[in-house]
This record gives C-alpha cells, structure tokens and sequence, in this order.
C-alpha cells in the first residue's frame, strides 16, 4: 500500500518560470491537503482539497497559486510566475474521510522548489 | 484563531538524557492533538496523538499528555537515542476545521 506519493522530489526553476507540484493521495484517502515550509520555519497551511472540491484555501496566497484535485488523477498545486520567496518545500498529505477531530495526516516526502 | 506554540530549538542531548519539548495551544472547542516528527530528507509522520482531556498518547518511548487546564500537550521520553535526532512538530486539529496547524518545529541532536 503506497504512502502518499508527491513529484517531482526537486524542482528547479528560473525566476518568472511555472511549477506544477503533483501529489497522489494514498489509497482509500479522500482528503488532500498542501502545506508549505519555509527554511528554518514550521509548516504553513495553504489549502485542503477533496474530489473536484476546495474546501479551505485560507492559506493561499491570493496571486500566482492554484490548487486542484480533479475526480480523476493527482491533485495539482500550481505555482505561477515564480519569485525566489517561493523557494521551500512543499508537502502534501492526506487523511481518509473519517469523524472530524480525528483525522490523522499521512505526509509525502515533500517536493522541493527552488528558484533562481 | 488556533496556533500552536513549540519551545524554541535546537535542542542538543547526550544518549540516555530525559527528553522534554514544551507544547502550548489556543484553540476553541475541544481539539485533538498530535506529535509528529520529521527526519532528514524526509515527509512528517505521526509520533502519537491524543484526542480530549488527560488522554496520554505514547509510542515508541514517547509521551505526551492533553492537559486542558494548561493547554499543553509536552512531549516527553526517558531515554533518548541516537537514532530519536529528528524534527518535532506539535499540532492541533479542531472538530469545526478540516485542517491541522501545526507549530514551528523543534530540532532535537542527540549525541552518542
């Protein structure tokens, strides 16, 4: 039973340039969620997802950042028109749709950005 | 809002040291809380977690205690191992929120 799946692991990209992050849920999970963490920092939520649904993307920044989990594929976190603050590692994961309050999340290894 | 406090790192310990990480939170409502830890190179994964009051979670030689008249839930381990250097994070999960927030992580080095 593969864990959560995310690539690339390392993502390099100039200035101005898009990144596109893929994350696969482990299986049976229903819930997707991003988080972002900064050098030296603590992870910062920005958006939690189901099928073809947003449910909470309070933590986005409001310009160049997307996210999708469409019915069928990966879910997309979408970065557009990158600036080197964008640099960090960025993490998905997922839960299973269970009694809220005790939803445990389910880490991928991350992907890292860096832009030049 | 919630928010999660960590005590402030890195901390450095010598094999077999008591360990303790503070953990404080804000919250409303009743949250569960979690302990999860980060080694190198690598995504977060559950250490333990605790879901209402004076519950106490444990594995693998860690605990961690929900107290809700401090608002604290610090971790804790007799006997730290080489193998335990690793990136803590405490986090919250409130009922009316899907999402969890976490704190800003602590590092823990132990030496042999």
């Amino acid at each position: 039973n593969a864990g959560v799946m995310q690539n690339p692991r390392h993502l390099v990209r100039r200035r101005g340039q898009e990144a596109r992050l893929r994350c696969s849920p482990m299986k049976g999970h229903s819930h997707v969620y991003w988080y972002r963490q900064l050098p030296e920092e603590g992870l910062k939520f920005m958006v939690y997802l189901q099928k073809e649904n947003i449910i909470d993307e309070s933590g986005m920044p409001k310009e160049r950042f997307s996210a999708e989990f469409p019915k069928e594929g990966p879910s997309i976190l979408r970065i557009q028109q990158v600036v080197r603050g964008d640099s960090a590692a960025y993490f998905c994961a997922s839960s299973p749709l269970t009694q809220l309050g005790a939803n445990v999340l389910t880490f991928g290894a991350g992907s890292r950005l860096t832009v030049l | 809002g919630n928010s999660v406090t960590q005590m402030e790192g890195p901390v450095t310990l010598s094999e077999e040291a008591f360990l303790t990480i503070n953990c404080t939170y804000t919250a409303t409502g009743y949250p569960s809380l979690f302990w999860y830890v980060q080694y190198p190179g690598e995504g977060l994964q559950l250490l333990l977690k605790a879901t209402k009051a004076d519950d106490k979670g444990s594995n693998k030689g860690f605990e961690a205690t929900y107290r809700k008249e401090t608002t604290s839930f610090h971790l804790e381990k007799g006997s730290v191992q080489v193998s335990d250097s690793a990136v803590y994070f405490c986090a919250l999960l409130n009922t009316n929120a899907g999402k969890s927030t976490f704190g800003d992580g602590t590092t823990l080095t132990v030496k042999p």
